[in-house]
Order: C-alpha cells, then structure tokens, then sequence
C-alpha cells in the first residue's frame, strides 16, 4: 500500500502568516489527494480533493498543489480556527490510506 | 447539512463481536457510496470498508478481511459493521463516511466528503 509521509509534523505560526504543508507518496499516486482538517474531539473534515479541488464551503485561503509524489496545502492568512490537525490521503492506489498528520500549532 | 449518526461502540473482549450503526440524514442516503473509518492513537487514520449505493460491491482492509461485515439498509438510511472475532488492535475510534461521488459503481477513488462524530471501539481482556 501507499505509505504518505507528512511534514513537518508539527509546525507553528501565527494569525495572519501562512503555512505550508507537505505530503510525499511512496509511489505515484497521480492527482488523487486529499486534504482534512481535524480538530479536537472532531470527525476529519475535507478541505481539498483531486489536489487542488477545495470541496464545498473551505474558504480560498486553502490551496493545494502537486501531482506524482510530492504535495502540499498552504493556507494564507491563518486563522486561529486553522490551528489543528491536517491529514492527507491518496485515492491513486488501493486501499486509500492517510498520512500521519501535521499538527498546526501557534 | 449532511448528517451521520455512529453507534454501538462499547467495550468488548477479544473475540468477542461488537455492531455498528449508522443513521443518516439530510441527504438520499441510498445515492452515495459509504465508508467506515476508524482512528486510533498508535495507527492513526485507517479505511476499513466500504459499499457501494446499491451494496453490489463491497471491499474490506486487509486487517479486517474476514472478520468484519459492512452492510447496509437503504430504506432505513441506514450503514452498519459488524465486527467478529475482535483483536485488541481494533480498538478505536469508527467513524462512518460518505464518499463524494453520486452512485459510484465501484469501491476505489474515494474521498471521504462527509463524517460522523464516531463511537468508540475499546477491546480489552
């Protein structure tokens, strides 16, 4: 299966900066990323799909970006309801997996 | 709003059988495919299952092939889990999931747009 390693895993900034997060794929998995976002005692939330397809309601601050292996989800003008966990899966290969997550931090 | 309901999670011993439901509503339940995801703090995210809107097909996580039992009842919006012959490497929490797509006929390519707040799976001697 594909292993999704993310970084860094914890990462801090503050209201108003950006952050960038990474994912690599141990194989290609194409455009078929996504990204969640989770927060305590929360289900994981859908942010971004097909790599770079916000999903209903997430705001443009959320951007993804890549293809093969190498991803990234920035957010612009971080809010401090952006400070949580980050996920991304790949549905390139079966099973779909996640990756470790990267914790957002101020 | 999309609305996903999961319970039955308890407290189980190993080998012991444990059902998960899930009610839905706010949207044609019997229109998307559906999904159980479990989260644990030493795995982390993990599909477990899925089934198709007309439950032709369904596909299962190596760790769970044989032991687990994804079904589903339209008519009540209703998903459920049965799960078998339970390990202690199960304990987690189980979320149920709506895949994205409108009537998928397949189990691959999913993303997982819509989730329940998840019932808690505990298996300890």
């Amino acid at each position: 299966e594909v292993v999704l390693t993310q970084s860094p895993p914890t990462l801090s900034s503050s209201p108003r900066e950006g952050a960038t997060l990474s994912c690599r794929a141990s194989q290609s998995v194409s455009a078929y990323i996504a990204w969640y976002q989770q927060k305590p005692n929360q289900p994981p939330r859908l942010l971004i799909y097909d790599a770079s397809t916000r999903a209903t309601g997430i705001p443009a601050r959320f951007s993804g970006s890549g293809s093969g292996t190498d991803f990234t989800l920035t957010i612009n003008s971080l809010e401090p309801g952006d400070f949580a966990l980050y996920y991304c899966q790949q549905y390139g290969n079966w099973p779909p997996t996640f990756g470790g997550g990267t914790k957002l931090e101020i | 709003e999309v609305q996903l309901v999961e319970s039955g999670g308890d407290l189980a011993s190993p080998g012991r059988s444990l059902r998960l439901s899930c009610a839905a509503s706010a949207f044609k339940f019997g229109d998307y495919g559906m999904h159980w995801v479990r989260q644990s703090p030493g795995k982390g995210l993990e599909w477990v299952s899925g089934i198709t809107w007309n439950s032709a097909r369904v596909d299962y996580a190596d760790s769970v092939k044989g032991r687990f039992t994804i079904s589903r009842d339209n008519a009540r919006n209703s998903l459920y889990l049965q799960m078998d012959s339970l390990r202690l490497e199960d304990s987690a929490v189980y979320f149920c999931a709506r895949d994205i797509a409108w009537r998928r006929v397949t189990i691959s390519s999913i993303v997982f747009d819509s989730w329940g707040q998840g019932t808690l799976v505990a298996v300890s001697a």
